[in-house]
């Protein structure tokens, strides 16, 4: 079945310092890919997303390119702030699946002034 | 303003007893979804619907059941089958389509003793 694998966390830096948290997928069709975000005791929002492949999917200085030749979705940032301190998730949705969403485990990133 | 809402924030049961988690939405969605989260842990479908008066399990739906009398609303009961609720329930919102990202809620946190 289809699956998402994140790299593991806590991941910790320091403020400016530059984010990759690295995402690969499983899947039998032509998924759409997310990073969704999550603030403590809060519900997941959506940071941004790529529909098909080599899309760049961009918002608040994050970014992601949907690699179909490495069946990758890596979430980059060049200069992280104390306020981007949250856990990712990354997470497919296969057009076969009638918008189920399949989400890695999650990455804790924490970041110090 | 649109958007999903869930209530209570926080709720606390006795072991034994049944309990319903409420989820609202006015984004005019046809899908809603409820997830599962545990700590340090991604999320996990618990039951999602596509359209009203039709729903499918998801990957973990044994002690849990749903109804969906309305679009608006997609309400969660928590059975005393179910071995492990202490948890975050999360519901979601979306068009259905794999194209398009799901829409979260706040999130309700359950604590059974």
């Amino acid at each position: 079945g289809d699956s998402v694998t994140q790299m593991e966390g806590p991941v910790t830096l320091s403020e400016e310092a530059f984010l990759t948290i690295n995402c690969t997928y499983t899947a039998t069709g032509y998924p759409s890919l997310f990073w969704y975000v999550q603030y403590p005791g809060e519900g997941l929002q959506l940071l941004l997303k790529a529909t098909k492949a080599d899309d760049k999917g961009s918002n608040k200085g994050f970014e992601a390119t949907y690699r179909k030749e490495t069946t990758s979705f890596h979430l980059e940032k060049g200069s992280v702030q104390v306020s981007d301190s949250a856990v990712y998730f990354c997470a497919l949705s296969d057009r076969g699946q009638g918008g189920k969403l399949i989400f890695g485990q999650g990455t804790e990133l924490s970041v110090k002034p | 303003d649109g958007g999903i809402t869930q209530s209570p924030k926080y709720l606390f049961r006795k072991e034994g007893q049944n309990v319903t988690l409420s989820c609202e939405q006015n984004l005019n969605h046809d899908a809603m979804y409820w997830y599962r989260q545990d700590p340090g842990q991604g999320l996990r479908l618990i039951y999602y619907s596509q359209i009203v008066n039709d729903f499918q399990k998801g990957d973990i739906a044994e002690g849990y059941s749903v109804s969906r009398e309305k679009k608006e609303s997609f309400p969660l009961t928590v059975t005393s089958a179910q071995k492990n609720p202490t948890a975050f329930y999360l519901c979601a919102s979306s068009t259905g389509t794999a194209l398009y990202e799901q829409y979260f809620g706040p999130g309700t946190r359950l604590t059974v003793t």
